[in-house]
Order: C-alpha cells, then sequence, then structure tokens
C-alpha cells in the first residue's frame, strides 16, 4: 500500500541550528502538508502546498520555516534556526484533493529534539 | 471557528471488553467532514475513517463502529471486544467546507490490558 516516508526518523540539533526534515508524499497525490505535535499535545497544522506554492500557513509557520518541493518526489521542511519550542514530532501528509472532505494520509513523523 | 472535544484523556479496559471513545466537535458550516485517526506507540497517525456531515449513517467495519449524532454533534468510536494491540492514541479531527486543514482533538489514550 503506498505511504509517506519521511527522514530522518529522529533528530537532534543544537538551539540555532538549521533542520531540513524531508518528504516523500504518496506518488499520485497534488497536496502536501506538514502538521506537528509537540510531546503529550494535540496535531496541529502547519502548512498545505500545491503547485509549488504555500496554499495556506497557520500562524505558527512564521519565516523561521519554510517548504519546498525541490523535484518531483520530494517534500521539505526547513527550520532556519531552531529554539527549543520547536521540539516535536512532524508529521508530513499528503492528500489526492485540496478539498475537506479529502483524505490526508500521515506519515510516520520525524521526531525533533533541540538542546 | 472548528473545534474538536475528546473529553476522555485516558481509558483503560481489559481485554474483550467494548469501548467507546467520545468525540464532539463545534462548527459553524453546514458541510464538514469527521475523521478519526489512530497513533499507535510508534508514533504515526493512521488513517481509520471520514465522515461527511450529509452522511449520519453509522458505520461498521470489523470490530470498529461509529456513531454519528449531528442533534448531538458528537461522532463517537466504539472498539467491540478489545485487543491489546488497540492500545493507541485516537484522535478524532475535523475540516470545514472553508477551511482545509485538519482541527485535531486532543486524543484519548486508550490501553488494553491482557
Amino acid at each position: 500500500e503506498p505511504e509517506v516516508t519521511q527522514t530522518p526518523s529522529h533528530q537532534v540539533t543544537q538551539m540555532g541550528q538549521e533542520v531540513i526534515l524531508r518528504c516523500v508524499p504518496i506518488s499520485n497525490h497534488l497536496y502536501f502538508y506538514w502538521y506537528r505535535q509537540i510531546l503529550g499535545q494535540k496535531v496541529e497544522f502547519l502548512v498545505s502546498f500545491y503547485n509549488n506554492e504555500i496554499s495556506e500557513k497557520s500562524e505558527i509557520f512564521d519565516d523561521q520555516f519554510s517548504v519546498e518541493r525541490p523535484d518531483g518526489s520530494n517534500f521539505t521542511l526547513k527550520i532556519r534556526s531552531t529554539k527549543l519550542e520547536d521540539s516535536a514530532m512532524y508529521f508530513c501528509a499528503s492528500s489526492w484533493e485540496h478539498n475537506s472532505g479529502n483524505t490526508i494520509y500521515f506519515g510516520e513523523g520525524s521526531w525533533l529534539t533541540v538542546v | 471557528a472548528q473545534k474538536v472535544t475528546q473529553a476522555q484523556t485516558e481509558i483503560s479496559v481489559v481485554e474483550k471488553e467494548d469501548v467507546t471513545l467520545d468525540c464532539v466537535y463545534e462548527t459553524r458550516d453546514t458541510t464538514y467532514y469527521l475523521f478519526w485517526y489512530k497513533q499507535p506507540p510508534s508514533g504515526e497517525l493512521v488513517f481509520l475513517i471520514r465522515r461527511n456531515s450529509f452522511d449520519e449513517q453509522n458505520e461498521i467495519s470489523g470490530r470498529y463502529s461509529w456513531n454519528f449524532q449531528k442533534s448531538t454533534s458528537s461522532f463517537n468510536f466504539t472498539i467491540t471486544a478489545s485487543q491489546v494491540v488497540d492500545s493507541a492514541v485516537y484522535f478524532c479531527a475535523l475540516t470545514e467546507g472553508s477551511a482545509r486543514q485538519l482541527t485535531f482533538g486532543s486524543g484519548t489514550q486508550l490501553t488494553v490490558l491482557p
């Protein structure tokens, strides 16, 4: 069964360092997302991406964050200068369509620890 | 603004018991979609079900069943004859017709004891 894959599964980084989280969405999907989950808390929307541009973003997704689809398969989330509060599980997701009823499939997550 | 409430933070049952996970939602839209996701200890989010606001028919899939009631704005999830492998955090989520992002509840940690 097709799935969303994410790398790395776990990364430890020092505060102030740049981090890139990578994702390979399901191959025929057109819409891509990043969500995050701080330990013990709910899953929160960060950003959605379609046709090589951001279609929606939350207030969490500030200037420190950026997304890119550098080639036909990868979708990346970059955090420019990490803070302690960026420590969280980051989920990549994808869907075939970008309407509210379309099912969003999630990857296994990338656990980011900022020290 | 949309909101999803899962009042049960943690539930613990013994294997083979039935268990119901509650989900109450708030939305101003008449068109919306409700979802359940499972997050096992390994951390991934696994899609379980999607319902739209126009379809109140209850659904059964094996040991899983869902009860959607618009009158009480609830979308509850029942696991029949629970198994240890059902131990996970279960999230209810919502998207509205005008918004395209999933709004998640805070999750219910289900522990099934052998």
